[in-house]
């Protein structure tokens, strides 16, 4: 079965530093999203991406971060400037169509800011 | 705003027996729901979806139910098997691409 692969597994990263997460989607989807979660909290969404450009971003996704697709096969998250509370799992994910179709997830990375 | 929640933090089964997991909702506008299972280092699983227009959906040893009228989801496993031990989340997704997740219940289940 197809799958949204994700990596690096784990990340640490100084504070203050760049980083970026990568993800390959499944291969025929369309709508791409990234995700993040706190040790011991809920999943919240960050961004939704489509057609190369962002669809919609929630509050957390402020001008630190980004997202791009870079070529036919990732799609990245970069924090510019990583700050201690952005230390979280960061779950990538895809789907074929908007609407009424299920989000497939990646095994997420985990981000720790020291 | 938007909120999911769930009532139980965890639930503690005997292997054999049916498990309910529930959750609230609150936005009325949400019109399609996902259950996710999530093990330990791993990202969520799909499980099994509902569409608003919907009150029940069955899947393999699953089945969601959905009550619009008290904005109440549920996910109810027949026969738990250790295997099944996991968090589950109930998502909404209000028709703009954002999944609104609930805080998750911890099922436990004892051989």
């Amino acid at each position: 079965e197809p799958e949204v692969t994700q990596t690096p597994s784990h990340q640490v990263t100084q504070m203050g530093q760049e980083v970026i997460l990568r993800c390959v989607p499944i291969s025929n989807h369309l709508y791409f999203y990234w995700y993040r979660q706190i040790l011991g909290q809920k999943v919240e969404f960050l961004v939704s991406f489509y057609n190369n450009e962002i669809s919609e971003k929630s509050e957390i996704f402020d001008d630190q971060f980004s997202v791009e697709r870079p070529d036919g096969s990732n799609f990245t998250l970069k924090i510019r400037s990583t700050k201690l509370e952005d230390s979280a799992m960061y779950f990538c994910a895809s789907n074929f169509e908007e609407g009424n179709q299920p989000q497939h997830f990646g095994d997420g990375t985990r981000l720790s800011i020291l | 705003g938007e909120s999911v929640g769930l009532h139980l933090p965890t639930l503690s089964v005997q292997e054999g027996d049916n498990s309910i997991i529930n959750c609230a909702y609150s936005n009325s506008a949400s019109d399609y729901f996902i259950w996710y299972k999530q093990e330990s280092g791993k990202g969520p699983q799909f499980i099994i979806d509902i569409r608003s227009n919907m009150d029940k959906r069955q899947g393999q040893r699953v089945t969601v139910l959905l009550n619009k009228t008290v904005k109440h989801l549920s996910l109810q496993i027949a026969a738990t098997q250790p295997g099944d031990s996991a968090v589950y989340f109930c998502a909404e997704n209000t028709g703009f691409q954002k999944l609104v997740f609930g805080t998750g219940t911890r099922l436990l289940v004892s051989p």
